[in-house]
């Protein structure tokens, strides 16, 4: 049972325009949520998170919107740069759980 | 210092080897973690430790042996593995209480022959 589901193994998007990737979870006691970014033989480095009380959690070029009704999160990523190619992974959370469910990632590519 | 330092970064072993994986941290986290990775899949949960104690252990075989010597450091003992064990072993540490996003180390890239 896949609680975290990133449907698109992958997204293309030109340099400077915005990249959007999805994430949706089926566990509605899941209340934290976090994109890491994981470039190749390297270990997933933390981005940015939200919690569920928030809609909305930005920092700099990366915005995360979260929609409890949808179960749906998102992360935006405004302008694109070509170091932002890489596999971004969302994962989620019961506070004080410690186990992080990971989703399956997408990879970004951003084309110059 | 916000970093987690994984080594070796690569290691080669054969089935009947015995080796360690150890993982340093110096922010203060009472929680600590170890994941596998294979290509093109995301991390998995191997054990947590929080307060220096074993407190998840994700029914990994026993060949896996973690260890928690101290609140800094973390150690895998790998033995007798099988060529289906080679991944990227990751570690990441965290805050024990609240909303406690994980740091990862760089891993090790662990290949069994």
């Amino acid at each position: 049972d896949q609680q975290v589901k990133q449907n698109s193994p992958s997204l293309s998007v030109q340099e400077g325009r915005i990249s959007i990737l999805n994430c949706d979870y089926t566990n509605s006691m899941f209340d934290y949520f976090l994109w890491y970014k994981k470039y190749p033989a390297e270990g997933p480095t933390f981005l940015i998170s939200i919690s569920s009380i928030k809609d909305k959690n930005e920092d700099g070029r990366f915005t995360v919107f979260l929609n409890k009704s949808a179960k749906h999160l998102s992360l935006h990523i405004v302008p694109s740069q070509p170091g932002d190619s890489a596999v971004y992974f969302c994962a989620a959370i019961i506070q004080g759980a410690q186990k992080l469910v990971f989703g399956q990632g997408t990879r970004l590519t951003i084309n110059p | 210092d916000t970093e987690v330092t994984q080594t070796p970064k690569h290691l080669v072993m054969g089935m009947t080897n015995k080796k360690s994986l150890k993982c340093e941290q110096h922010m203060g986290h009472r929680a600590m973690y170890w994941y596998k990775q294979k290509a093109k899949k995301p991390p998995e949960l191997m054990f947590v430790y929080s307060y220096e104690k074993l407190s998840i252990n994700e029914s990994v075989p026993s060949r896996f042996s973690p260890e928690c010597p101290n609140s800094s450091l973390l150690n895998l003992h790998l033995h007798a593995l099988q060529p289906e064990d080679s991944a990227l072993y990751l570690c990441a540490s965290s805050q024990v209480h609240g909303y406690n996003e994980q740091f990862f180390g760089p891993g090790t890239r662990l290949t069994v022959l």
